[in-house]
């Protein structure tokens, strides 16, 4: 069955990096696009950023175009979020999510538990 | 981008009883690219509705999904216990976009 299992998440100070991890089990990883998306304590979910199933085409939500990067390794298959200069909005659960057909306009079928970001002095 | 605005932000029902919620676009969305999605408390989204009208694997026939253009709506057509939760529309035409969540809860 399909596992997406996220991990890297920790309390980080303000204008520090982090860099988080999604391992994928279960299905073809190199043919699917894939996201992330958060959601911070209590709020809705916002989507961040999105790559394409050979890495060569990003998305990012304004939010964070500049500070954050999408990037995977098929050979791997995990997907990967580096996340620079954070801050405390940037504080959230941070999910990795997988469409319901291969291409990146899909539905999130399957998703990840999510691994907890918390930027704080 | 594409706003998704959805109402009400609260639902206050009793089990048994049908659940309309809304979801509006800024501007027209495909109907293939609109999906609901229900959150309990402490877990990962689960999808329930893509293209608009079809049911997710597993998801039981009392949700249902209809709408176009810019108006949506997810019909629970008998509210069972599990079903109090909070849903959420989706666009998925880049960038993607999600309402802001409806909260279902129990009168």
């Amino acid at each position: 069955q399909v596992q997406l299992v996220e991990s890297g998440g920790g309390v980080v100070q303000p204008g520090r990096s982090l860099r988080l991890s999604c391992s994928a089990s279960g299905f073809t990883f190199s043919t699917y696009a894939l996201h992330w998306v958060r959601q911070a304590p209590g709020k809705g979910l916002e989507w961040v950023a999105a790559i394409s199933y050979d890495g060569l085409n990003k998305y990012y939500a304004d939010s964070v175009r500049g500070r954050v990067t999408i990037s995977r390794d098929n050979s791997k298959n995990t997907l990967y979020l580096e996340m620079n200069n954070l801050r405390a909005e940037d504080s959230a659960l941070y999910y990795c999510a997988r469409g319901v057909t291969p291409t990146w306009y899909s539905a999130f079928e399957y998703w990840g538990q999510g691994t907890l970001v918390t930027v704080s002095s | 981008e594409i706003v998704l605005t959805q109402s009400p932000v609260t639902l206050s029902l009793s089990p048994g009883e049908r659940a309309t919620l809304s979801c509006r676009a800024s501007q027209s969305v495909s109907s293939r690219q609109l999906a609901w999605y229900q959150q309990k408390p402490g877990q990962a989204p689960r999808l329930l509705i893509y293209g608009t009208a079809s049911r997710a694997t597993g998801i039981p026939d009392t949700f249902s999904g209809s709408g176009s253009g810019t108006d949506f709506t997810l019909t629970i057509s008998r509210l069972q216990p599990e079903d109090f939760a909070v849903y959420y529309c989706q666009q998925y035409a880049s960038p993607w976009t999600f309402g802001q969540g409806t909260k279902v809860e129990v009168k």
